[in-house]
């Protein structure tokens, strides 16, 4: 079955840790995004990437960092910079087309926890 | 900037009767898209019903539909017979017609629908 995966489920950092968030997708899209959910709070866009080896920052992409090296792929790293990092993380991807809904799809999504 | 807003932070509904959630935004484009996700407990996101700005037509997908109200900027969505399934928190979100570079979508802050049995 086509889908996106996210890993792991749950993740703990601990104070001053690095940490990365897996996302894979075999629906052929070429987009590929992540979001922060907070309690009370719509999705907030961190980053997105059209293309392979290209991404851009959303809205509030100070603290994380990704990759695209590969279409499937789109791991998202949480560094130290990030001082509340305390919430639950979505990826979504989509086609590219000129014209149409563009439609995203979601991944089930990774609870990040600080220690 | 575009923004959209879900004034109904809960809502409540019987088994089998009709709810209606809402949404409002706010864009000066004249063309854009909107959709209405659902989030179940297991939080995964799943695309309930999407809307283009230029068809007149409500889109009606089973027993979900909405009131699209160009001129009013709201966007509501309809479920009928509601199920217990149906219990979950629903967000609206809206995206440019051309999204940019970005296809970004601005996301309301949800709505947490309860069905009661």
């Amino acid at each position: 079955d086509g889908g996106i995966t996210q890993s792991p489920k749950y993740l703990f950092r601990k104070e001053g840790q690095n940490v990365t968030l897996s996302c894979e997708q075999n629906l052929n899209h070429d987009a590929m995004y992540w979001y922060r959910q907070d309690p009370g709070q719509g999705l907030r866009l961190i980053y997105y990437s059209q293309i392979v080896n290209d991404f851009q920052k959303g809205d509030i992409a100070e603290g994380y960092s990704v990759s695209r090296e590969k279409k499937e792929s789109f791991p998202l790293t949480v560094t130290s910079a990030q001082k509340n990092p305390t919430a639950f993380y979505l990826c979504a991807s989509s086609i590219v087309p000129d014209q149409g809904f563009k439609t995203q799809y979601f991944g089930p999504g990774t609870r990040l926890l600080v220690l | 900037a575009q923004t959209v807003t879900q004034s109904q932070p809960e809502m409540s509904v019987q088994e089998a009767e009709t709810v209606t959630l809402s949404c409002t935004y706010d864009t000066s484009e004249s063309d854009y898209y909107l959709f209405w996700y659902k989030q179940p407990p297991s939080r995964q996101m799943i695309l309930v019903i999407r809307q283009e700005a230029y068809k007149q037509q409500n889109a009606t997908e089973n027993r979900f539909s909405v009131n699209f109200q160009k001129a009013a900027k709201s966007f509501s969505l309809k479920i009928s017979d509601s199920q217990l399934g149906d219990a979950a928190m629903y967000f609206c979100a809206y995206r440019d017609l051309y999204g940019g570079a970005t296809n970004k979508l601005i996301f309301g802050t949800g709505t947490l629908l309860a069905v009661q049995p």
